[in-house]
């Protein structure tokens, strides 16, 4: 079945450092491929997304790039900031299907 | 008010208590969807409502009972839950199958 691996957590980072959070998916075809923010007692918000082969979502400094070849949406940014911490999770859901499919989240800490 | 709100945010009730959480979405969607997030635990997919008729039920247990009057508004009635059904319970709603969901903040349900 289909499944998302995400990178354990907790993830700690000064500030200004660059980021990356490792998403794999297992799955056949081609899903669509999403990265959801979760802020400290909110709901999940929609990062970016990416809907085919070598798409590049990008949002407020943040990018994935989808890549077919390794089953592959990793979480970039340049440079965290102090309120980019949060919890990130990658998802994904196949045409015509209502079902999206998440990893477990990667809960990211950035100090001053 | 903009995007998908929920209330209460917050519910304390005990085992025999019949409680429901309110659901309501401005953004014209048609499909309205209720999710479990407990910690520790990937986000669980409860039931998915498109154009008022419930299309997925994932084998949750029936002292949860969703309503759906229209495609605005999405309900999840409570009676006798048991305190490992304390958790996060989020509703999102999305324009149609496979698309971005958007998700509201969430109720925080305790149950003593």
């Amino acid at each position: 079945g289909n499944s998302v691996t995400q990178m354990e957590g907790p993830v700690t980072l000064s500030e200004e450092a660059f980021l990356t959070i490792n998403c794999t998916y297992t799955a056949t075809g081609y899903p669509s491929l999403f990265w959801y923010v979760q802020y400290p007692g909110e709901g999940l918000q929609l990062l970016l997304k990416a809907t085919k082969a070598d798409d590049k979502g990008s949002n407020k400094g943040f990018e994935a790039t989808y890549r077919k070849e390794t089953t592959s949406f990793h979480l970039e940014k340049g440079s965290v900031q102090v309120s980019d911490s949060a919890v990130y999770f990658c998802a994904l859901i196949w045409a015509g299907s209502y079902q999206l499919t998440f990893g477990k989240g990667t809960k990211l800490s950035v100090i001053p | 008010e903009t995007g998908v709100t929920q209330t209460p945010r917050h519910l304390v009730m005990g085992m025999t208590n019949k409680k429901s959480l309110k659901c309501e979405q401005h953004l014209g969607h048609n499909a309205m969807y209720w999710y479990k997030q407990s910690a520790k635990k990937p986000l669980e997919l409860m039931f998915v409502y498109n154009f008022k008729e419930q299309t997925e039920n994932n084998s949750v247990p029936s002292r949860f009972s969703p309503e759906c009057p229209n495609s605005s508004h999405l309900f999840l009635h409570l009676h006798t839950l048991q305190p490992e059904d304390s958790a996060l319970y989020l509703c999102a709603s999305s324009r149609q199958a496979h698309d971005e969901q958007f998700f509201g903040p969430g109720t925080r349900l305790t149950v003593l």
